[in-house]
């Protein structure tokens, strides 16, 4: 089936070790965003991938950063983690339309 | 600018009984709509979505939500809650910038009660 796929799921670091989540799609989509999500909020759009555009929100952090090698993976990384960067990492893509977006089951990022 | 409002953060019903998560929406263009569904450690689902065909929408697990222009509302309905429905809610509208981004209302945690 195709998918969106996230490695790993549970991750832990040390406050201030850089730390790269992944995310990997068979859906061919053109774009793929990253969110951010804390205990009982909302998804956070941290930027996303226009094709190889990349689109920082203006709110986002600098300690945040991603690349974007091809069409199928996208990586966030993030230089020094605070504790208050523990939260779930969504990744997620979509197509210029239909405009549904399809997400990944996150990777749950713990800082020590 | 597009916003949406969830009324409750919480709602608990019975099993069998009705389940309705309301979602009213701002939007200065006819508006796409969904609703999401988020089980505990995983990611969102998409549940259904309003593109403005159908003012009715179906979606999985016997949802179906109804777009109101009138009301701005997009309220997600199912006739009978099942314990394997409590989860988080989130209603989403459509913006589009170059690509798509979405606005989400601060959820909605479902609790069925046996």
């Amino acid at each position: 089936d195709a998918m969106v796929i996230q490695n790993p799921r549970y991750q832990v670091t040390q406050f201030g070790k850089p730390v790269t989540l992944s995310c990997s799609q068979t859906l061919n989509h053109n774009v793929m965003y990253w969110y951010q999500q804390k205990s009982s909020q909302a998804p956070k759009l941290l930027f996303h991938y226009y094709d190889k555009d990349f689109n920082n929100e203006a709110d986002t952090p600098d300690n945040f950063q991603s690349r974007r090698p091809n069409t199928s993976f996208c990586f966030l990384d993030i230089r020094s983690p605070g504790l208050g960067d523990a939260a779930m990492y969504l990744c997620a893509t979509s197509s210029d339309h239909p405009y549904e977006q399809y997400f990944g089951p996150g990777t749950r990022l713990t800082v020590t | 600018a597009q916003s949406v409002t969830q009324l409750g953060s919480h709602v608990s019903v019975s099993e069998g009984a009705l389940v309705l998560l309301r979602c009213n929406y701002s939007s200065s263009v006819p508006p796409y709509l969904f609703w999401y569904v988020q089980y505990p450690n995983q990611g969102l689902q998409l549940l259904l979505k309003y593109t403005s065909a159908a003012t009715l929408v179906k979606g999985i697990n016997g949802f179906e939500a109804e777009f109101k222009k009138s009301e701005t509302s997009f309220h997600l309905t199912k006739p009978s809650a099942h314990m394997s429905d409590a989860a988080e809610y989130f209603c989403a509208v459509s913006v589009i910038q170059g690509a798509q981004k979405l606005v989400f209302g601060q959820g909605t945690r479902l609790t069925i009660n046996p």
